[in-house]
């Protein structure tokens, strides 16, 4: 079993509409967790960071983290073109240290 | 505010070479992190360094070394290169103390091994 696991797509969606992006993993100690967006040939940006069960937004982007499941998504509100990248899930499994360990991530289009 | 940078932006080596790839963190952070990409795969943790020394180590064999100077910027050698080096290499930094805070990175370095 891999330490954090992602569909990896391609996942199509319509400008407009909400991209679902879904990520497990295994480490329970897990303490951190990422989500970070790359464009083709570029490097990772950060998009998102949650520590806690539960929601939080920002613009757009919602991150959800369920502890208990051991899962984590980002939901994309108003998807737009300019939204169409690979987006990986990060987490930090030990706990106090800085080590990440990423998905293969999720490669997301949006269709105008 | 100068955000991560990183040198050279592409490499082109042979097999049986050596290569060192070089960091700069962004300013206020104190510890780097050095990943390796390959192709349609999530970056891998090859090692951080903190306070000069190496603070964690993924599963890289020894041909995989760094070092961090005390301004923090911190070097990638790799020894007798394979064909399987080849990827993209990312350099990340993040403050040491708030161990909870994300990373960010630099632009990468393509290595290509021919």
């Amino acid at each position: 079993q891999k330490e954090v696991e992602q569909n990896s797509g391609p996942l199509s969606v319509p400008e407009g509409a909400i991209a679902s992006l879904n990520c497990t993993y295994s480490d329970r100690v897990s303490q951190s967790f990422f989500w970070y967006r790359q464009y083709s040939g570029k490097s990772p940006e950060l998009i998102m960071s949650i520590y806690s069960n539960g929601d939080k937004e920002d613009g757009r982007f919602t991150a959800q983290l369920n502890k208990a499941s051991q899962y984590v998504s980002l939901l994309i509100r108003d998807s737009q073109p300019s939204d169409s990248a690979t987006y990986l899930c990060a987490v930090n499994p030990i706990q106090g240290a800085q080590k990440l360990v990423f998905g293969q991530g999720t490669r997301l289009t949006i269709n105008p | 505010d100068a955000g991560v940078t990183q040198s050279p932006t592409h490499l082109i080596k042979t097999r049986g070479q050596q290569v060192t790839l070089r960091c700069s963190p962004k300013s206020g952070h104190d510890t780097v992190s050095w990943y390796q990409q390959a192709l349609g795969q999530g970056p891998q943790f090859i090692f951080q360094y903190y306070e000069e020394e190496e603070r964690q180590r993924g599963n890289f064999p020894d041909r995989f070394s760094g070092h961090q100077f005390p301004n923090y910027s911190s070097e990638l050698n790799v020894n007798a290169l394979l064909l399987g080096d080849s990827a993209l290499y990312l350099c990340a930094s993040s403050p040491g103390r708030d161990r909870y805070q994300p990373q960010h990175f630099g632009d990468g370095t393509r290595l290509s091994i021919l």
